[in-house]
């Protein structure tokens, strides 16, 4: 299988606060990870792409230091919510791609989300 | 413009009752298509990918198929477990990041 663990699953922060959720690919090695952000009723999101040692490259519209994404190892993404603000709240999902998989090609496997509450 | 469009939005159905979810899409140079499925609060689960037309794949009651326009996921005999929101997904041009499109969100009533 291609298991990606994200976590936390849920976290309740106070205004002006960072958050840092961490998108692990458990049994296989991610060229890429993505992360996403879902608001109720509503499909997934874009908000970057995050190649292994370089910079993240940010969809239209995405902060980039709000949304601070750093993806150290081929099994390891952040993404750091900085000074969080209400309207930060939201459903936030990673997702990778495995490492030279031909025949799996762009499948991304997805992590459970993270529900991120700002009081 | 959307790139990926899904129909019906919601759709109810008896246990029992088959029935087919669309998905079209307008990318050029196809470069496969995806379906997930996602439960409330949880991510995406990967069930199929195809990558060209006339292919299909199966997997317990779903059955997906493209042709050059459009992709449909096929659900024979539901059960209440296949209740879900059921995403499709392509790649855009020239890279992988994928485009989602707003999801079929079927619940089975037993």
């Amino acid at each position: 299988g291609a298991v990606v663990s994200q976590h936390p699953s849920r976290v309740i922060c106070k205004s002006g606060t960072s958050v840092k959720i961490e998108c692990r690919s458990l049994d296989f090695q991610a060229t890429t990870m993505f992360w996403y952000r879902q608001f109720p009723k509503q499909s997934l999101m874009l908000m970057a792409t995050s190649n292994e040692g370089s910079k993240a490259t940010y969809e239209q519209g995405v902060e980039k230091d709000k949304f601070l994404i750093n993806h150290a190892s081929l099994t390891l993404s952040t993404l750091t919510v900085t000074s969080a603000h209400p309207e930060d709240s939201s459903f936030y999902i990673c997702s990778a791609s495995r490492f030279g998989d031909a025949l799996a090609k762009n499948i991304q496997y997805f992590g459970a989300g993270t529900r991120l509450s700002v009081l | 413009e959307d790139q990926v469009t899904q129909s019906p939005e919601a759709l109810r159905l008896q246990e029992g009752e088959s029935s087919s979810l669309n998905c079209s899409y307008t990318v050029s140079g196809l470069r496969g298509l995806f379906w997930y499925r996602q439960d409330p609060g949880k991510g995406p689960e990967f069930l199929f990918t195809l990558y060209s037309a006339g292919e299909e794949k199966e997997k317990e009651r779903l059955k997906a198929t493209l042709t050059k326009k459009e992709s449909f996921l096929h659900i024979t005999a539901p059960k209440p477990e296949d209740s879900a929101t059921y995403l499709c997904a392509v790649p855009f041009y020239g890279n992988n990041r994928l485009a989602f499109g707003k999801g079929n969100q079927v619940v089975v009533i037993p």
